[in-house]
Parts: structure tokens; C-alpha cells; sequence
């Protein structure tokens, strides 16, 4: 069963710095390109990272570009989000998902972790 | 891609067809496999419903449908059951940034 579980959210002050995890299992993950969404309460998804099945292509929103980092560990199964000058505008639930296994339907996401909430404060 | 949904809430009572419809500020034809539509309840995951404008996602129930019309995109819930009462958005995956319309929450009359 496929499963993506996110974690290192948490409460930080503006300005710090905070790595998430995503622990991937129940699928080849080197097979499959991945993304990074956000969700601030009561709004709609934010679309944040993608980052290829080798690792060797990423994405960014304007919004995260130049703070954001995305990066994975095949050998692992883990996907990361290395996120520096947080600002209250980034407090949300983050979210990692399972995108398709070609260029195409990177963006198509099926699977997605429970979240974890980061609170900038 | 801009992404325009309507409406932003609607009341159904249970057997209801509902049907919400998502615009994109781009041509209907080069997205349509690239339009997803997703379902989230409180507290969870958005959940994939419908991939390339018409593909069920397996394990969704047939009384969802995706479709198009005219330069629109549709979600078609028929006999709306109580499970389904949730907020629903449309996405587009044919270019980043990857973008979703502002979402229909689907509540009960």
C-alpha cells in the first residue's frame, strides 16, 4: 500500500530555518517524480516544489523560490523540503505527494501524506 | 494558469446531481489532460478524483464524473451521497506552477 508520511513541521520564529521529511513506502519511489504543496486554513492548495524521479530536475513557486529547497534520497525512500527565511506567510499545513512516473504527469498527484503543520510565529 | 471555479459553495440534499464547473486562462484543449480534480475533507488530504479531464482514479466511486464543455471543465456528482460533503477543487498540471481553482464546498441543504 502506498504510503507518504510527512514530518519536521513545527513552531519557529520568523527569519529561522526548518527541514520536512517525507518517508515514502509501499511503491518504487525512484520511479515516481514528487511535489511539495502547502495549505494555509481555509484556503485552497498551494502547489510549492517538484522535483524529478532521479532527483536531477526541480521546480519551484515564485513564492518559496530562492528560500525552498527540494531534494531526495533514493536510497532512502525520503523526499526533503529545506525551507530558510520563513516568514509568517509560510505557517500551513505542508504536504508531500506522489506525482506520476513520467514528465507529463509529474503534477498528477494520487498519494498524499497527512501533512505537518509549520507555524511561524 | 489561473484557474476560476464556480460556484464557491452550493447546498445539495442527498440524491442530488451536483455539478461544479472550473475555468482555465488557458485553451481548453491543451490542458485537458492535465485536469485533475481533487476532494478534501476537514482535517485531511486532498483526495485525486479525476485525472485528465475525464479519468475516473481507482477506488472512486462511478457516481463521479469529470467532463468538458465549451471552454469549461465540469465535476459531476450524481446522487450525491453523504460521504460526499467535502470541498472540491480543479488543478492544473500541465504547467508550473501548478495551480487549483478556489474550490466548491459541497454542503448539506
Amino acid at each position: 500500500q502506498v504510503h507518504v508520511v510527512e514530518s519536521g513541521g513545527g513552531l519557529v520564529k520568523p527569519g529561522e530555518s526548518l527541514r520536512l521529511s517525507c518517508a515514502a513506502s509501499g511503491f518504487l519511489f525512484s520511479d515516481f517524480h514528487m511535489n511539495w504543496f502547502r495549505q494555509a486554513p481555509g484556503k485552497r492548495p498551494e502547489w510549492l516544489s517538484y522535483i524529478s524521479d532521479d532527483g536531477g530536475h526541480s521546480d519551484y513557486a515564485d513564492s518559496v523560490q530562492g528560500r525552498f529547497s527540494v531534494s531526495r534520497d533514493n536510497d532512502k525512500n525520503i523526499l526533503y523540503l529545506q525551507m530558510k527565511s520563513l516568514t509568517v506567510d509560510d505557517t500551513a499545513v505542508y504536504y508531500c505527494a506522489r506525482g506520476g512516473m513520467t514528465t507529463l504527469t509529474r503534477g498528477r498527484c494520487d498519494s498524499w501524506g497527512q501533512g505537518t503543520l509549520v507555524s511561524v510565529s | 494558469i489561473q484557474m476560476t471555479q464556480t460556484p464557491s459553495s452550493l447546498s445539495a440534499s442527498l440524491g442530488d446531481r451536483v455539478i461544479i464547473t472550473c475555468r482555465a486562462g488557458q485553451a481548453r484543449p491543451s490542458i485537458n489532460s492535465y485536469l485533475n480534480w481533487y476532494q478534501q475533507k476537514p482535517g485531511k488530504a486532498p483526495r485525486l478524483l479525476i485525472f485528465a479531464t475525464s479519468s475516473l482514479e481507482s477506488g472512486v466511486p462511478s457516481r463521479f464524473r469529470g467532463g468538458a464543455s465549451g471552454t469549461d471543465f465540469t465535476l459531476t456528482i450524481d446522487s450525491l451521497q453523504f460521504e460526499d460533503f467535502a470541498t472540491y477543487y480543479c488543478h492544473q498540471s500541465y504547467s508550473v506552477p501548478f495551480t487549483f481553482g478556489q474550490g466548491t464546498k459541497v454542503e448539506l441543504k
